[in-house]
């Protein structure tokens, strides 16, 4: 699977967007962006992915350029609950491969602020 | 249940005693993994079920650590002869089944078990 590299910490001020993002500059053709964040003492959370195009849901929005070799997850009014380890995660989708585990780095420490 | 659930919680040993560790995933989920998260650091793979299937053991750091599933239900992680480098938070996710993670994402957590090894 691609490596992917994020921003050890960031900090955003309450109400404001969130832009974190993350390169994978060696993701293949069938490999999905996912992204997943983790608060304080807790499992992480699934919040988004995709394969090509943008996606948003009510959580957030990803924007994923259009050689694939980056991508940014947008919290558009981040609030103090969204302080959290976010992690971006590049994984070959279904298929043969659908065995093996999601491989979670180190991710982003996002601290919001008011 | 609603969630996974793991227990316990919090788990306080001595070096050298064995230790388990018990997931109870979200009842009809086939798919079942097992993470380590050292204080500070990422999640790492240690292992993961699948229904029936022979269980991916590829990322267990050592002979001292196995784990079982019965079926689709409860599992166990053991690790033996514990030492101070196995403290860490062990999590447990499920999901209906792999394909579905890669599909969609959907993995679910549970809150893991704090292991200290004194």
């Amino acid at each position: 699977d691609a490596k992917t590299t994020q921003p050890t910490s960031m900090d955003c001020a309450e109400g404001r967007a969130a832009n974190l993002p993350c390169n994978h500059s060696t993701i293949s053709g069938n490999e999905y962006v996912y992204w997943y964040r983790q608060i304080h003492s807790q499992g992480p959370q699934y919040i988004i992915h995709g394969l090509k195009n943008n996606e948003t849901n009510e959580m957030a929005s990803l924007i994923i350029t259009e050689d694939r070799k980056s991508s940014t997850l947008i919290l558009p009014h981040a609030t103090l609950r969204d302080t959290a380890v976010y992690y971006c995660i590049v994984r070959v989708g279904g298929g043969n491969q659908a065995g093996t585990a999601l491989i979670f780095g180190k991710g982003t420490t996002l601290s919001v602020s008011s | 249940g609603a969630g996974v659930s793991q227990s316990p919680s919090n788990k306080v040993t001595e070096k050298g005693k064995d230790v388990e560790l018990r997931c109870d995933p979200i009842s009809g989920h086939t798919a079942l993994y097992w993470y380590r998260q050292r204080l500070g650091q990422g999640l790492e793979f240690l292992i993961y079920f699948q229904g029936n299937s022979a269980p991916d053991k590829s990322g267990l750091p050592s002979d001292r650590f196995s784990a079982e599933r019965t079926g689709e239900s409860v599992s166990t992680l053991t690790i033996q002869r514990t030492q101070q480098e196995d403290s860490a938070v062990y999590l447990c996710a499920s999901s209906l089944e792999a394909i579905r993670v890669l599909n969609t994402g959907e993995l679910f957590f549970g809150e893991g078990s704090r292991l200290t090894v004194l």
